[in-house]
């Protein structure tokens, strides 16, 4: 079967880094996205990456390895309000949109 | 731009009654997607539509239909709700499928069956 695996919970606190990994097994890949998603409202997108390496967006970037099966989002100088699910998806060779569960992230001051 | 509009919020349903779920896009994309979510498991397909007058099934279809008569919107039925269906349920659109292709979502509709 298809998996998604990502942490459930993280903790750090406010102007630090944090790394939240995302492995996966999926029936092919076309590209691997990361979602923010506050509290009650929609998820919006953060990254894409389909590549190996690193993808720079300001505080975030996105690390892909398409032969480990692995992703992870960095965040750097931690903000309150980054306080948020970080949810990975797969699209896998039928172009359809295989979704971890999230990682729940809790900034502290 | 109002994006990705979903009626209703918030709806509370005896089982066995039926329900329709209406989703408006305003970006002209072609692609649409119904979600549920539910705790502790990711985002799952229940149907979605590669343009007007299709639909096609995803990973939880079972109790759920969908039209898209018109390429803007897609309707979301429940013809006789379960409480399994208790869920929060977002529409997502997109432009594309492939590439860099980014979804957009509602705000979402807290559905409760009792």
């Amino acid at each position: 079967g298809q998996n998604i695996d990502q942490p459930t919970e993280m903790t750090a606190t406010e102007g630090a880094i944090v790394q939240i990994n995302c492995t996966y097994q999926t029936s092919g890949f076309n590209g691997l996205f990361w979602y923010q998603q506050h509290a009650g409202e929609a998820p919006t997108f953060l990254s894409y990456n389909v590549l190996d390496g690193l993808e720079e967006k300001g505080r975030f970037s996105s690390f892909l390895s398409r032969s480990k099966g692995y992703s992870y989002l960095l965040l750097k100088e931690l903000q309150m309000k980054d306080s948020a699910s970080y949810l990975c998806a797969v699209r896998d060779s039928n172009y359809q949109l295989i979704w971890g569960a999230g990682t729940k992230l809790i900034i502290k001051p | 731009n109002a994006g990705v509009t979903q009626t209703p919020k918030f709806r509370v349903l005896k089982t066995g009654q039926s329900m329709t779920l209406l989703c408006a896009q305003d970006m002209n994309h072609e692609y649409m997607y119904w979600y549920r979510q539910d705790p502790g498991m990711g985002l799952r397909l229940i149907h979605y539509s590669v343009g007007e007058g299709t639909t096609a099934k995803g990973e939880v279809p079972d109790g759920y239909n969908v039209s898209r008569l018109k390429k803007q919107n897609f309707l979301l039925g429940l013809e006789s709700a379960a409480p399994s269906q208790t869920s929060v349920y977002f529409c997502a659109s997109s432009l594309q499928e492939s590439g860099a292709n980014v979804l957009t979502f509602g705000a979402g509709s807290r559905l409760t069956v009792l």
